[in-house]
């Protein structure tokens, strides 16, 4: 079925280790975001990419990288993990130009619990 | 920094009540959307709205845009356990970056058989 795959489904980490969330999307969209979920916080944007070469950061890109080699993928890179990570992390994707038809097409989530 | 604010941010109720839930901004929108999102998945697109004064309907639940399109509700008629789920607007903003939407913090609603 076409969407927004996300890989992992589940991660534990230690303080200090590297990891890389995959998402993957079949729509050919040009507009892929990485958010985190944490209770009473609300979806957060972390990066964002409106193309092939192209990325953003958004509210909270801090000990995240990203990087959009092609328009299918945007994996997103935890340099060194910390606790303040944990989090549930979403990737979403949408046609850029037709967001308020389409909306975001959300994965199902990657939950991070770093220790 | 522009807000979307949304009440009650929980809300327990018995099936077959209504309810009401409520996103507010300051800012006004070009096109506002509502999401739901069930435990350990992502949130999924209910609705969009456009025009102020605008009403949807999808099934139990009715949309509202405000006319001045700051802000919009969503009520839900005779409640289901299935209706259960956090509840997410979301408004877009013309101009730069009308691709990016803001996220309120959600509703979080259960249905109590």
């Amino acid at each position: 079925n076409a969407g927004v795959t996300q890989t992992p489904k589940f991660q534990v980490l230690k303080t200090g280790q590297s990891m890389t969330l995959q998402c993957a999307q079949d729509m050919n969209h040009e507009y892929m975001s990485w958010y985190r979920q944490d209770p009473g916080m609300g979806l957060r944007l972390i990066h964002y990419s409106v193309g092939a070469g192209i990325t953003d950061q958004g509210e909270v890109p801090n000990g995240y990288n990203v990087s959009r080699s092609t328009t299918e993928d945007f994996p997103l890179r935890l340099l060194s993990a910390a606790p303040s990570q944990t989090s549930v992390y979403f990737c979403a994707s949408s046609p850029k130009l037709r967001v308020s038809v389409y909306g975001y097409t959300f994965g199902s989530g990657t939950r991070l619990t770093v220790v | 920094t522009q807000l979307l604010e949304q009440s009650p941010q929980f809300l327990s109720i018995q099936e077959g009540e209504n309810l009401t839930v409520y996103c507010n901004s300051s800012s006004v929108f070009s096109s506002l959307q509502w999401y739901r999102q069930e435990p350990g998945e992502g949130p999924v697109l209910l609705v969009t709205v456009v025009t102020g004064g605008e009403v949807k309907k999808l099934k139990r639940l009715t949309f509202q845009f405000g006319d001045a399109r700051k802000d919009s509700s969503l009520h839900i008629t005779a409640a289901q356990p299935g209706d259960t789920g956090l509840y997410l607007c979301a408004g877009l903003y013309s101009g730069a970056g009308s691709y990016q939407l803001t996220f309120g913090k959600g509703t979080k609603l259960s249905v109590i058989p």
